[in-house]
């Protein structure tokens, strides 16, 4: 059974903070995507990861992939309170798209 | 800009009632998605389609149908709504071939509850 697992779920942080999301995933996939979803919100694309080895950044985010741990990681530096959201990634395998639960992060002041 | 629109942004149906929900995308994509999202699952597609007419089972297709008679068009169908039916429902489209790399743009959600 695939599955597609974020943690931590919940994440609390104090801005300026550094800290990092991690994107396991159970079976080979070669694509790999980040979104955030703010409240109420539909869900925004932030990176596609398309190789292992790749490394994306935006701004005060970085991701990067690593297809043979089958790990994604998502690193934010330096949080600001704009970064609060809930970020998801997902996998693409046999052409569907598999999503993980997602992270709930809140930047506290 | 990708426009996904959703014909609701919320919606309250009884059991038993047929329901349609509604994606609409203005940039000739060929590839569109309808997902479910619960808290604790995250999303989870139920129907995708590749071209008009073509539908594909995801991995919670019970309960539901869908119909793509335009390409800009995609509808998901609660035959008979049932409560736990209850969920955000997230449309999505994505240009290219399913063999693209290309992202998915979402749709801004319908929030659909069952009484």
């Amino acid at each position: 059974e695939l599955k597609v697992e974020q943690n931590p779920l919940f994440l609390s942080m104090q801005e300026g903070k550094n800290y990092t999301i991690y994107c396991n995933y159970s079976t080979t996939s070669d694509r790999l995507y980040w979104y955030r979803q703010d409240p109420g919100k539909s869900l925004e694309s932030l990176f596609v990861l398309l190789s292992n080895g790749a490394v994306k950044q935006e701004g005060r985010l970085m991701a990067s992939l690593d297809t043979k741990a089958r790990l994604s990681t998502l690193h934010i530096t330096a949080a600001v309170h704009d970064l609060s959201a809930t970020y998801f990634c997902a996998v693409v395998i046999s052409n569907q798209f598999y999503f993980g639960t997602g992270t709930s992060l809140t930047v506290i002041p | 800009d990708v426009k996904v629109t959703q014909s609701s942004r919320y919606l309250v149906k009884r059991t038993g009632e047929k329901v349609f929900l509604e994606c609409v995308q203005d940039m000739d994509h060929e590839n569109m998605f309808w997902y479910r999202q619960d808290p604790g699952l995250g999303l989870r597609l139920i129907y995708f389609s590749y071209d008009v007419k073509m539908k594909e089972k995801g991995d919670i297709p019970e309960g539901y149908s869908v119909s793509r008679e335009k390409k800009e068009r995609f509808s998901l169908i609660l035959e008979s709504a049932s409560t736990n039916q209850t969920s955000m429902y997230l449309c999505a489209s994505t240009v290219g071939g399913l063999d693209s790399y290309n992202e998915q743009f979402f749709g801004p959600g319908t929030r659909l509850t069952v009484l």
